[in-house]
């Protein structure tokens, strides 16, 4: 089956550590994202990537790093920088053409 | 910039009920829009899509929406609300492109009574 997964569903980590959250797409999908969603907030924008090797910065980066080395895979790492951390992240993707985004079942990450 | 506003926080239903979702949106050109729904600790299923020709579009659920550009609104409806509807319901406002960036909207809780 195709579709887009995100691992692990739950983690926890100590403040100040960094920790990276996985997501994989077997779409074919040039385009990646990752949001935050905040109850009450909706989803946030953070980093997405339009092609291999290349990421722009969404509406609330700071805190967070990504990378794109392959089409596949666009993992994201909260670091010690970001201040609230504890959150729901989602991974989408998008095929070319019609803009479409399918979502990945989402990681809760609580930092203790 | 482009902006959404779903100004229901939260509705109460009853099975069998009519259903309209409310969405407004800002933006400078012509919008690709789209409805997803989310059960509590699960990833965005998409329900319907506009992004141009007949401003009526039916989606997956028995969900329907209208785009209608003079009132900058694309509510999502139903004729009739199952129990099993009840979610966190997302209007989102995109640009064409092939890296499109969303805008979403803060979301409505719907609840279901029986």
């Amino acid at each position: 089956d195709g579709g887009i997964t995100q691992s692990p569903k739950y983690l926890f980590r100590k403040e100040g550590q960094n920790v990276t959250l996985s997501c994989e797409q077997n779409l074919n999908h040039d385009a990646m994202y990752w949001y935050r969603q905040d109850p009450g907030q909706g989803l946030r924008l953070i980093y997405y990537s339009q092609i291999v090797n290349d990421f722009q910065k969404g509406d609330i980066a700071e805190g967070y790093s990504v990378s794109r080395e392959k089409k596949e895979s666009f993992p994201l790492t909260v670091t010690s920088a970001q201040k609230n951390p504890t959150a729901f992240y989602l991974c989408a993707s998008t095929a070319q053409g019609p803009d479409t985004q399918y979502f990945g079942p989402g990681t809760r990450l609580t930092v203790l | 910039a482009q902006s959404v506003t779903q100004p229901d926080i939260h509705i109460t239903v009853s099975e069998g009920a009519s259903l309209e979702l409310r969405c407004n949106y800002s933006y400078g050109a012509t919008p690709y829009l789209f409805w997803y729904v989310q059960s509590p600790g699960q990833g965005l299923q998409l329900l319907l899509k506009y992004f141009s020709g007949d401003t009526l579009v039916q989606g997956i659920k028995g969900f329907e929406a209208e785009f209608k550009r003079s009132q900058s609104s694309f509510n999502l409806r139903k004729p009739s609300v199952h129990w099993s509807d009840a979610a966190e319901y997302f209007c989102a406002v995109g640009a064409a492109g092939t890296a499109s960036k969303l805008t979403f909207g803060t979301g409505t809780r719907l609840q279901v009574t029986l």
